[in-house]
């Protein structure tokens, strides 16, 4: 099955440097990229996604970028703010038809925790 | 409001006493899953559901049970609560722009 690696498991950056969390996955057959922030006390929320056939994504202060060949993808934030301050999951899907016991096939990394000092 | 709706948010139980934590969307999604959150372990996923009557055992299913008889809503089960069950439960439903997840139950378990 898919393996998510993420790094690192703790960032702590000035606030208003970038932050860049990498996540590397097992399955080439991974078309599906998201990313969640979850914040103390909620559940993950989706922040950004991007699927395979896309090289970079952005969205105002929020980068993903993938690359398929050495299959590995990184969010980026830049000009951080305190409210960025969370746990951030990566994920990685294989196609459904591929997927086997989870159907979806989703596997998520385990989990950055973003600090941000003011 | 779109939203996923667990119950309880907190749950303190001893061993061996059965327990069912609630779940509930207003999405009208057919996917839903069950999902535990340890530390250094990430989100690991136990049960999920294609739809009505339509479930699957995820990557860690052993202990719990779930059900699924009206679309809104998918329970999780623990027959048999035990320590090593004690961790931060998670319900999602999946819809066209991706996953929405509850607000978390914590469950002790002593």
């Amino acid at each position: 099955g898919e393996n998510v690696e993420q790094h690192p498991s703790t960032l702590s950056v000035q606030e208003g440097d970038s932050a860049v969390i990498k996540c590397t996955y097992s399955d080439s057959a991974s078309n599906y990229f998201p990313w969640y922030k979850q914040e103390l006390g909620k559940g993950p929320q989706l922040i950004i996604d991007i699927r395979s056939n896309v090289g970079e994504k952005k969205d105002q202060r929020i980068a993903v970028t993938l690359n398929k060949t050495a299959k590995h993808f990184s969010l980026h934030i830049t000009e951080t703010q305190p409210e960025d301050s969370a746990v951030y999951f990566c994920a990685a899907s294989l196609p459904r038809v591929l997927a086997g016991g989870g159907a979806d096939g989703l596997t998520f990394g385990k989990g950055t925790h973003l600090i941000i000092q003011p | 409001e779109a939203q996923v709706t667990q119950n309880p948010r907190y749950l303190i139980t001893v061993t061996g006493k059965k327990l069912t934590v609630t779940c509930s969307q207003n999405m009208n999604h057919e996917y839903m899953s069950w999902y535990r959150q340890d530390p250094g372990l990430g989100l690991r996923q136990i049960y999920y559901s294609m739809n009505v009557e339509v479930t699957d055992k995820g990557d860690v299913p052993e202990g719990y049970k779930v059900s699924r008889k009206e679309k809104r809503n998918f329970p999780l089960i623990l027959e048999s609560p035990s320590p090593n069950q004690t961790s931060l439960y998670f319900c999602a439903s999946r819809g066209p722009y991706g996953y929405t997840f509850g607000s978390g139950t914590r469950l002790t378990v002593v």
